[in-house]
């Protein structure tokens, strides 16, 4: 079950907007619309920041929002903070009853 | 307060068994549908297996017929029975709840139970 396709880093300065993608096939990401993105910090447990591709869970910033075109799905984060230095993952259905994270892409703030 | 807390993890030698428990507090586990994913030292999130609501399970590719997942409803809890353990298996394994309602989305997940599989 091969990993969805996700750069392996982006950066971006404080106050700027960074856009992290997440390429998969038309079995998962372009077949589902239950595409999530989580946050990592070092140390600590996956955060569910996005879901069903664009929503967000209560408590999570509005800087946090997500899209989906074809096979690709796409996590923006606005206004960039240090806080936001983090680990992402993002997540596909691949089935009804199985599912698939992308290999994850570290983000530095400058 | 909703949590997950796992345990059960250690070291074990290769070809070794190990059961990793996963306890909930602040819902039911029969009422949701729970997943174990691992993520193996500075890697990244790996699926590994699912029980849904109604008991049925799933498993990624590379610990099926191995790994056996269950629960007991009396314990809220979740088990992940791992067997023929190899080195690749080695990881930090967590449990998560999946938000009610919402396929592939996990909001509550544990702390991880570390599991090494060394000679």
């Amino acid at each position: 079950q091969s990993a969805l396709t996700q750069p392996a880093s982006v950066s971006g300065s404080p106050g700027q907007s960074i856009t992290i993608s997440c390429t998969g096939t038309s079995s998962d990401v372009g077949g589902y619309d239950y595409v999530s993105w989580y946050q990592q910090h070092p140390g600590k447990a996956p955060k569910l920041m996005i879901y069903d591709v664009s929503n967000r869970p209560s408590g999570v910033s509005n800087r946090f929002s997500g899209s989906k075109s074809g096979n690709t799905a796409s996590l923006t984060i606005s206004g960039l903070l240090a806080e936001d230095e983090a680990d992402y993952f993002c997540s596909s259905s691949r089935s009804s009853i199985t599912l698939v994270f992308g290999g994850g892409t570290k983000l530095t703030v400058l | 307060e909703v949590q997950l807390v796992e345990s059960g993890g250690g070291l074990i030698q290769p070809g070794g068994s190990l059961r990793l428990s996963c306890a909930a507090s602040g819902f039911t586990v029969i009422r949701n549908f729970m997943t174990w994913v691992r993520q193996a030292p500075g890697k990244g999130l790996e699926w590994v297996s699912a029980i849904h609501r109604g008991g049925s399970t799933s498993y990624a590719d590379s610990v099926k017929g191995r790994f056996t997942i269950s629960r007991d409803n009396s314990k809220n809890t979740v088990y992940l029975q791992m067997n023929r353990l190899r080195a690749e298996d080695t990881a930090l394994y967590y449990c998560a709840r999946e938000l009610p309602g919402h396929h592939n989305a996990f909001d509550i997940w544990g702390q991880g139970t570390m599991v090494t599989v060394s000679s």
